[in-house]
């Protein structure tokens, strides 16, 4: 099994509409990530979490809010879809000092909005 | 605004010679980098991290810091071609928030 799962993989919906995306892990880290890819722009951070009590938003949140329901779930919601937000969506995790900042990424879900 | 710097590429190399990727970096307070490789459509899985001036030799990579010049780089010895890939460099500050840059892709072709 997978150690950072993204559910859906693949998402198609329609201007205006609400959708989750979903992000569990079973590393036993404290941090987790939510990140967009567009080509050409890299990875962008939309929101973080140190713990299930720290929220942070990252460089391009608006259109986006987050939910820490536990240590190891971490979802992402766009409240009324755009089609600006069309992107490979990737969530991860990672510890806390030296090497084990490395980040664990899940499989990504690509979402296109129409 | 901390910003990581990488030239998009493509980088093309023939089999079997050194691909040289490059990242600057604007915070000088950053202290860790790592380097990820991202195959099309695939998820960044993390090949390289170096925290001290330097190299850090892994196999066929080689990372290099040089905190004065706010510069870190990727050396890839006897490049294969499974290893065309996009490659992120990824520096950490006192935040401990990731900044990525937007990748180097790198063609080895036979």
């Amino acid at each position: 099994d997978a150690d950072v799962t993204q559910t859906p993989r693949n998402r198609i919906t329609k201007t205006g509409k609400r959708i989750m995306l979903e992000c569990s892990q079973t590393k036993g880290h404290d941090r987790m990530y939510w990140y967009r890819q567009d080509p050409g722009l890299g990875l962008r951070l939309i929101y973080y979490s140190f713990d299930v009590k720290d929220i942070n938003k990252g460089e391009i949140s608006d259109g986006y809010s987050v939910s820490r329901q536990a240590q190891a779930k971490f979802s992402l919601s766009l409240e009324s879809a755009i089609p600006n937000q069309t992107a490979l969506y990737f969530c991860a995790t990672s510890g806390k000092t030296g090497v084990e900042e490395k980040l664990f990424f899940g499989s990504g879900t690509q979402l296109s909005v129409l | 605004q901390k910003e990581v710097e990488q030239n998009s590429g493509p980088l093309s190399v023939p089999e079997g010679a050194i691909a040289s990727l490059n990242c600057t970096y604007s915070d000088r307070g950053s202290q860790s980098f790592f380097w990820y490789r991202q195959y099309s459509g695939k998820s960044p899985e993390l090949i390289m991290f170096i925290y001290s001036n330097g190299d850090k030799e892994d196999g066929r990579f080689t990372a290099q810091l040089n905190k004065a010049s706010q510069y870190v780089s990727l050396l890839i010895r006897d490049s294969q071609p499974s290893d065309s890939a996009t490659y992120l460099c990824a520096v950490t500050g006192g935040s401990y928030i990731p900044t990525f840059g937007r990748g180097t892709s790198l063609i080895v072709h036979p």
